[in-house]
């Protein structure tokens, strides 16, 4: 069973750019999460969706958004890039929305450098 | 959902048992406690969660104390690949998986 696949895994835009990240979650799960990990401020959860619809969102700037496909397929979106959005961008997937048996399997990340 | 504290490094002698604490003293009655752990540079992974019973699998054991106050993941014999960060959460229902600082597992040869 193929894993949590994320795409680009590494990228370098500048200041002022728009950046797309790509997530295919494991066949089956139909709940993607995104998260955004810095050495300063640690793993932060940017937003979840499911079914299409986002469920849960965290405490960063309209500049962040998301969306997800019919084939639950996720993508994440960073308009006006900053040098502070350079990070690991970390999307998972479960079977289930939030569910308390639900575990999340992570992809590897798309790593984002901005100039 | 409930802060948990964890300290921030351990050490532990190859295959030997790693014990992490995980204080969880305002959880609530429906919040699970999970355990992930990362890595370097790769993302993070599932290890086991639990409500109020002991839970074992195949990579790790979580005692949970009577009062659900805080808990304990056990490896039972680590090896140089436990080498990581390993996280302790509580969560309930929807709510997104809240990461915090974890604890610094160096397992050393």
């Amino acid at each position: 069973k193929a894993g949590v696949t994320q795409t680009p895994r590494y990228l370098i835009k500048t200041r002022g750019q728009q950046v797309t990240l790509s997530c295919s979650p494991i066949s089956g799960h139909r709940s993607v999460s995104w998260y955004q990990q810095t050495p300063g401020q640690g793993l932060q959860f940017l937003f979840e969706y499911f079914s299409e619809t986002q469920r849960n969102k965290g405490n960063f700037p309209g500049r962040f958004s998301g969306r997800q496909f019919s084939n639950s397929r996720s993508e994440m979106n960073v308009s006006t890039l900053e040098l502070g959005d350079s990070a690991l961008y970390l999307c998972a997937s479960s079977s289930e929305a939030g569910t308390r048996g639900g575990e999340l399997f992570f992809g590897e990340g798309s790593r984002l450098t901005v100039l | 959902d409930a802060k948990t504290t964890q300290p921030t490094s351990m050490d532990c002698a190859e295959g030997r048992a790693a014990n992490l604490p995980c204080n969880h003293s305002t959880i609530s009655g429906n919040e699970y406690v999970y355990w992930y752990r990362q890595i370097h540079s790769q993302g993070p992974q599932y290890i086991i969660h639990g409500l109020k019973n002991n839970e074992t699998n195949e990579m790790a054991s979580l005692i949970i104390t009577e009062d659900r106050k805080s808990s304990t993941l056990i490896l039972p014999h680590a090896t140089l690949r436990d080498t990581a960060v390993y996280y302790c959460i509580a969560r309930s229902g929807n709510t997104p998986l809240v990461f915090g600082k974890g604890t610094r597992l160096s397992v050393i040869a």
